[in-house]
């Protein structure tokens, strides 16, 4: 089957911790995008990468970090900088059509 | 930069009562996509209009693009329980950024 993986489902952070979610594809799309969402606010661009070993910030990258060492890659580090890491975190990579395919999400709370 | 206005943000209905949620953006808009979020679950892609004035059905879902290109809006004739969910509407610049409106939140009381 052809999907985009997320992992973990849930994830549990102490302040001043990185951690790094990780997002699997296997529909050989060569753009990927990271959102996140919090309740009433949809869904906002965190860093996107249009090839491998590229990728442009987003709409609120601060505090966060990339890397697109292999096309099937794209895991996103929620650094000790940013403010208020809570949310649901979305990955999706998107056809040549520009459909976007959205993975099943990470549930991150800072304790 | 490009913003995406949606409205309503909250709407409830009753089984069988029609429902329509409205987009607007601030500029001129390549093509407009739709998507439907199941409570606790991850965006789905519905629809992707790209013509000036189209509009395109899926069953019981109508959508439109406005002529300007800067408006779309969803409808749903007779809902069921199973059209629960956050509905997003999302242009792309004319580029390569994909920018989602806050979404409608539609309740059924069945």
């Amino acid at each position: 089957d052809g999907g985009i993986t997320q992992s973990p489902k849930y994830l549990f952070r102490k302040e001043g911790q990185n951690v790094t979610l990780s997002c699997e594809q296997n529909l050989n799309h060569d753009a990927m995008y990271w959102y996140r969402q919090d309740p009433g606010q949809g869904l906002r661009l965190i860093y996107y990468s249009q090839i491998v070993n590229d990728f442009q910030k987003g709409d609120i990258a601060e505090g966060y970090s990339v890397s697109r060492e292999k096309k099937e890659s794209f895991p996103l580090t929620v650094t000790s900088a940013q403010k208020n890491p809570t949310a649901f975190y979305l990955c999706a990579s998107s056809s040549l059509t520009g459909e976007q395919f959205f993975g099943p999400g990470t549930r991150l709370t800072v304790l | 930069g490009q913003q995406v206005m949606q409205i309503p943000q909250y709407q409830h209905v009753q089984e069988g009562e029609d429902f329509t949620t409205y987009c607007n953006s601030s500029t001129t808009l390549s093509n407009i996509q739709w998507y439907k979020q199941r409570p606790g679950g991850h965006p789905v892609f519905l629809i992707q209009l790209v013509k000036s004035g189209e509009v395109k059905k899926q069953k019981r879902l109508t959508f439109q693009f406005g002529e300007a290109k800067k408006n779309s809006s969803l409808h749903i004739t007779a809902t069921q329980t199973t059209d629960v969910g956050t509905y997003f509407c999302a242009g792309w610049e004319y580029g390569n950024k994909l920018v989602f409106g806050a979404g409608t939140i539609l309740r059924v009381k069945s």
